[in-house]
């Protein structure tokens, strides 16, 4: 299995852009989960789906967040608009079955905001 | 507030020493994990405890968990300097949280092994 895959790895973008990242779970896996992780704030749940349901976005830290699941091989994560203070690291991460099963984590998209 | 809090938040040891890190959590759990993770990549799982387990190998791996004091520890031995990565709790509710059912990360020990 590939993992949990990520896109894009890195990105950089001005303030007031646009961003979308992109998650592909484990197949078979039915939690998806995205993460925000600062040296200030350590790891942040943002969100998590249940057989793409969303369950949980008291994570979500504004309306500039949001985050779907259209099927169970693809979820996004966007910021619209963009600030400073959205530079981190962005992890995608999925488990099996009970939402609280071992996660398996993708590699991380980190977001810089200028 | 952080579930888990790992201590300490930084240890540094020489390479074949044994490394021991801890962690406290608040309420009540159904298991608690440890993942680690290297500099500039995703996390990854280590070992899972349950409520009912006291101690658990998995490798060089041991993990002890007193659910009287809400704690546990993660011991690495024979480390090695691979080994230098952050290492993370994370707490599951159970079904006490039913229907909302997450784990709760810690804050991470930075562990460095000096070759």
């Amino acid at each position: 299995d590939a993992g949990v895959i990520q896109s894009p790895r890195h990105e950089v973008t001005e303030m007031g852009q646009e961003v979308t990242l992109r998650c592909k779970p484990i197949s078979g896996h039915n939690s998806l989960f995205w993460y925000r992780q600062t040296m200030m704030r350590g790891l942040e749940l943002l969100i998590y789906f249940n057989n793409n349901v969303p369950i949980d976005d008291s994570g979500m830290p504004e309306d500039r967040f949001s985050a779907k699941m259209p099927n169970a091989s693809f979820s996004t994560l966007k910021i619209q608009p963009s600030e400073p203070r959205d530079s981190a690291v962005y992890f995608c991460a999925s488990s099996l079955r009970r939402s609280t099963y071992e996660q398996y984590f993708g590699p991380g998209t980190r977001l810089t905001v200028t | 507030s952080q579930q888990g809090e790992e201590d300490p938040q930084a240890l540094s040891i020489q390479e074949g020493e044994n490394a021991t890190m801890n962690c406290s959590y608040k309420t009540s759990i159904n298991n608690l994990q440890w993942y680690r993770q290297n500099s500039g990549r995703g996390l990854v799982h280590l070992i899972l405890i349950r409520s009912n387990e006291r101690e658990k190998h998995s490798g060089r791996l041991r993990v002890t968990l007193d659910t009287s004091k809400k704690s546990s520890s993660l011991l690495i031995t024979a480390s090695r300097a691979a080994d230098t990565a952050s290492y993370f709790c994370a707490t599951d509710p159970g079904i006490s949280n039913f229907g909302n059912e997450k784990l709760t990360f810690g804050t991470g020990t930075r562990l460095t092994i000096i070759p």
